[in-house]
């Protein structure tokens, strides 16, 4: 069985600095995906990054990086320039395709507060 | 625009009334799933249906159901609501089998009195 795992339940940044938020995985599967979503208080699921195990670069979206490490089975969000809008919960998923479909797990999550 | 819509926002029950939760989507993907999220906790997977195939996780309860009568519209049918099963309700779809994105629709807040 898959299994991700955050171990920061919440981050406090100031506002401009860049953050980290953790995210290991655990799965026997040779291919996979890696997800991030950003979900604010309003309560939508929002893509913010994705990362397949095949993927030879690390991905990034405009000031979303992600920090995939194979062999450590991390795959750590990189929030650069954070603005007060960031602040939100932000999960990481892994992707599992079964013999009917593909189906997301998802980590416990990081608050993220963004502060002057 | 909105591609996967999930109506009510907000819906209030009475403990024990069945309540109906929908999903519709504009993508015309072939997957559709429906997550429970409780306050403070990650979303945890109820079920999807691939087309017409209905998949139920192992540990969702009985008394949560699922229609889907077209590839656009997906229904969570809670036969009698519990305390318990106060929650924010995610739909999302996906295309295909593997490699394949999510998208989630808004959410409903189902409160139950």
């Amino acid at each position: 069985a898959q299994k991700i795992t955050q171990t920061q339940p919440g981050m406090f940044v100031q506002e401009k600095e860049a953050v980290t938020l953790d995210c290991t995985y655990d799965t026997s599967d040779p291919s996979y995906g890696l997800f991030w979503y950003k979900q604010p208080s309003s309560g939508e699921m929002i893509f913010l990054i994705y990362q397949g195990s095949y993927d030879q670069q690390n991905a990034t979206e405009g000031r979303y990086s992600l920090n995939f490490q194979k062999a450590r089975k991390s795959a750590n969000l990189v929030i650069s320039a954070s603005q007060l809008g960031d602040s939100a919960m932000y999960f990481c998923a892994m992707r599992e395709d079964t013999g009917t479909a593909s189906k997301l797990t998802f980590g416990t999550g990081t608050r993220l507060q963004v502060t002057l | 625009d909105a591609m996967v819509i999930q109506n009510p926002r907000y819906q209030v029950t009475q403990f024990g009334k069945p309540v109906t939760l929908s999903c519709s989507q504009t993508l015309n993907h072939n997957v559709m799933y429906w997550y429970q999220q409780k306050s403070s906790q990650a979303p945890k997977l109820l079920f999807h249906y691939y087309d017409k195939d209905f998949n139920n996780e192992a540990d969702t309860p009985d008394n949560f159901q699922s229609r889907r009568p077209n590839t656009s519209f997906c229904f969570l049918d809670i036969r009698s609501p519990g305390l318990g099963d106060a929650a924010m309700y995610l739909c999302a779809t996906s295309r295909a089998r593997i490699n394949e994105m999510m998208f989630f629709g808004s959410g409903t807040q189902l409160s139950v009195l």
